[in-house]
């Protein structure tokens, strides 16, 4: 079975654009959630989706905001870039109930870099 | 409010060596301790998950341990290879805030 798939895999963009990053859970999974992982620290939590709805959501500007598709695949949209935003984002899908204590199956990033 | 902390930040052993990763964190009330592996630019694999009712886990070279009662868990990795050098990193699952909390790692270089 495929893992977890993420698109792009490298982006640059400027302050003030937008962004959507793209995110395929493994088949089954139905939970996914989002992670920004800046240079040298541990991943910090942004948002978890389960059947289509918002379970969670961590301490992030409105300028964030994500969805999932009836295929359980997801988008995260980043509005207004600033410089800070710059990171690798990360994405996970889990198995079952949705609980963020499932065991995550992370894909591999997008690197996004903000100018 | 949940912090995780790993130490030392990074770790360089000789092939061969058994070593100990530390992680620690502030709020027992913790459901359950992930370690995870990352590679350079890449996302994460999870290595072990342990529930706080268990005391640890094992996989191949690779165990795990959790204490609760002292905020820390142990990651023992045995006979160590160059091909286990990466990031570790722990992720606490807070019972309080239901997130999931990541430490900021400790990258570890196994020398040949």
């Amino acid at each position: 079975d495929a893992g977890v798939t993420q698109s792009p895999t490298h982006l640059i963009k400027t302050r003030g654009q937008h962004v959507t990053l793209r995110c395929s859970p493994i088949s089954g999974h139905k939970s996914v959630s989002w992670y920004q992982q800046v240079l040298g620290q541990g991943p910090q939590f942004i948002f978890q989706y389960y059947e289509k709805e918002e379970r969670g959501r961590g301490n992030f500007p409105d300028r964030f905001s994500a969805r999932q598709f009836p295929n359980y695949s997801s988008e995260l949209n980043v509005n207004a870039l600033l410089l800070g935003d710059s990171a690798l984002y990360l994405c996970a899908s889990s198995r079952t109930s949705g609980r963020l204590s499932d065991t995550q199956y992370f894909g591999p990033g997008t690197r996004l870099t903000v100018l | 409010k949940q912090e995780v902390t790993q130490i030392p930040a990074a770790l360089s052993v000789p092939e061969g060596e058994n070593l100990v990763l530390n992680c620690s964190f502030t709020d027992s009330a913790i459901y359950n301790l992930q370690w995870f592996r990352q590679d350079p630019g890449k996302g994460l694999t999870s290595l072990l998950l342990i529930q706080s009712s268990q005391r640890e886990q094992t996989s191949g070279r690779l165990n795990a341990s959790l204490d609760k009662s002292s905020g820390r868990s142990t990651l023992y990795i045995a006979a160590s290879q160059p091909g286990d050098s990466a990031t570790y990193l722990c992720a606490a699952f807070s019972s309080n805030t239901g997130k999931l909390i990541f430490g900021q790692g400790t990258t570890l270089q196994v020398k040949p």
